[in-house]
């Protein structure tokens, strides 16, 4: 069965900290991995990863997959509070568009 | 361009009762996901359609059942409602299933529906 685990599962921290939220995964037949945001209800897309090595990279949110020790990092660069969400990793495996999501990581900005 | 609709935002059952939600895709976007998100699971996949067949499917009972019309609008039932089917109820468009690219496996989510069985 595919799994997909984020850690931590929670975090607090100040405004202009960096944060690495961690996604890993043990999944069969790999397609692509990507990060949402989700502050009130509808999660919202980041990034999608296929390829490792390659960074993406949007404003001071950046990510990269790594596929050999099957992981992938989100980091947030000089956090404001408006980054407070939970941040979901989720893999697109074989052929199916469906998501398989982690837990999620719940990040928390205080000033 | 409209995002991802799902009607109604919240819903209030009872055991027992059945409930129908539904969700209008992007325009031009054929596949439609629905996914179940509550406290202790997270989000867990319930079923994709494509081409008003249902094409994925996840680890849930026959309570649980869907469709998509030629419009590629889609509705999800629930039936016999029981107490842990209490959740967000979030749908998801994209372009397609096949191919390469972000742009075709991006899912686009709509803002959920909180049922809430008593």
């Amino acid at each position: 069965e595919d799994k997909v685990v984020q850690s931590p599962l929670s975090l607090v921290v100040h405004e202009g900290d960096t944060v690495t939220l961690n996604c890993s995964y043990e999944v069969t037949n790999f397609r692509s991995l990507l990060w949402y945001k989700q502050e009130k209800k509808a999660p919202t897309f980041l990034f999608m990863l296929t390829s490792s090595g390659i960074e993406k990279k949007s404003g001071r949110l950046s990510s990269i997959l790594d596929k050999k020790e099957l992981f992938s990092i989100l980091n947030i660069t000089a956090t404001q509070t408006g980054d407070s969400a939970v941040y979901l990793c989720a893999l697109i495996t074989g052929t199916a568009s469906k998501l398989t999501f982690g837990t999620g990581t719940r990040l928390q900005v205080t000033l | 361009k409209a995002g991802v609709t799902q009607t109604p935002r919240y819903l209030i059952k009872t055991r027992g009762q059945q409930v129908t939600l539904s969700c209008s895709p992007i325009s031009g976007h054929r596949s439609v996901s629905w996914y179940q998100q509550t406290p202790g699971q997270g989000l867990q996949f319930l079923f994709e359609y494509f081409s008003e067949t249902q094409r994925n499917k996840g680890n849930f009972p026959g309570r649980f059942s869907g469709r998509q019309f030629s419009n590629s609008r889609s509705e999800m039932n629930v039936s016999t409602l029981e107490l842990g089917d209490s959740a967000l109820y979030l749908c998801a468009s994209s372009l397609s299933t096949s191919g390469t690219g972000s742009l075709v496996w991006e899912q686009f989510f709509g803002p959920g529906t909180r049922l809430t069985v008593l």
